[in-house]
């Protein structure tokens, strides 16, 4: 019973094309995220999503759409795709800490984006 | 400036030796939360564990202890007795408080220690 699942976890595309990554939770958590993970292994938070709200955007280029249909659902559309966009992407979910929980970030397992 | 800096690229460690990974952070909030995570190679993110700025104790889970030391901004990772399966990427990441909402929690990560553990 997957809690932060990813679809699809390769793709790999052409320059230029249009292609979207799908995020499900079902902890019940009230934000998600999109982290990028570089050919480094640096990961950088991307956007943030609350309640179907955004929260974070961090300067990530506009060819770059989170959306957001519900509050267990972050989807992130990527148009124009380039070769440096080639990256490991991240979801990931928390728990509002204002409920009282100290932590609940969980990582769905990745979707690795190749651009040719 | 770096918010969460981790000064060893690569480390060594015979299978059954304890390895210290470390962590430095840099944050003017007082209310923040430190974690750890495993990224092995088939690449997902597993959670370690997590420390509190509030937290008077240091935290432990299994074979991982945090080695928290607050006036020096440092959250050491201890793993005890290193098994094979502990070879992985390990990122130290930082949570800051809620200034400007309750919803900014995202999570600053360190460039990450890969551990290799000989056998």
């Amino acid at each position: 019973d997957t809690a932060v699942s990813q679809t699809p976890k390769y793709l790999v595309t052409q320059m230029g094309n249009d292609k979207s990554i799908k995020c499900e939770q079902n902890l019940g958590h009230d934000t998600m995220y999109w982290y990028k993970q570089d050919s480094k292994k640096f990961l950088k938070i991307m956007f943030s999503y609350n309640n179907k709200e955004l929260i974070i955007n961090e300067t990530v280029p506009n060819r770059f759409s989170p959306k957001s249909p519900d509050k267990a659902h972050l989807n992130l559309h990527i148009n124009s795709l380039e070769l440096g966009d080639s990256a490991v992407y991240f979801c990931a979910s928390s728990q509002d800490l204002r409920t009282g929980r100290r932590y609940g970030y969980t990582f769905g397992s990745g979707t690795r984006l190749t651009v040719v | 400036a770096q918010k969460i800096t981790q000064t060893q690229p690569g480390m060594f460690v015979q299978e059954k030796e304890a390895v210290t990974l470390d962590c430095t952070y840099d944050t003017s909030d007082q209310s923040y939360g430190l974690f750890w995570y495993k990224q092995p190679s088939s690449g997902e993110m597993i959670f370690l564990i997590y420390q509190g700025s509030y937290d008077e104790q240091n935290a432990t889970e299994g074979r991982y202890s945090l080695n928290f030391q607050k006036a020096r901004k440092s959250a050491n990772l201890v793993i005890s007795a290193s098994q094979l399966g502990d070879s992985a990427m390990y990122f130290c990441a930082m949570r800051e408080g809620t200034r400007g909402g309750g919803s900014n929690y995202k999570l600053t990560f360190g460039k990450g220690t890969l551990l290799t553990v000989n056998p």
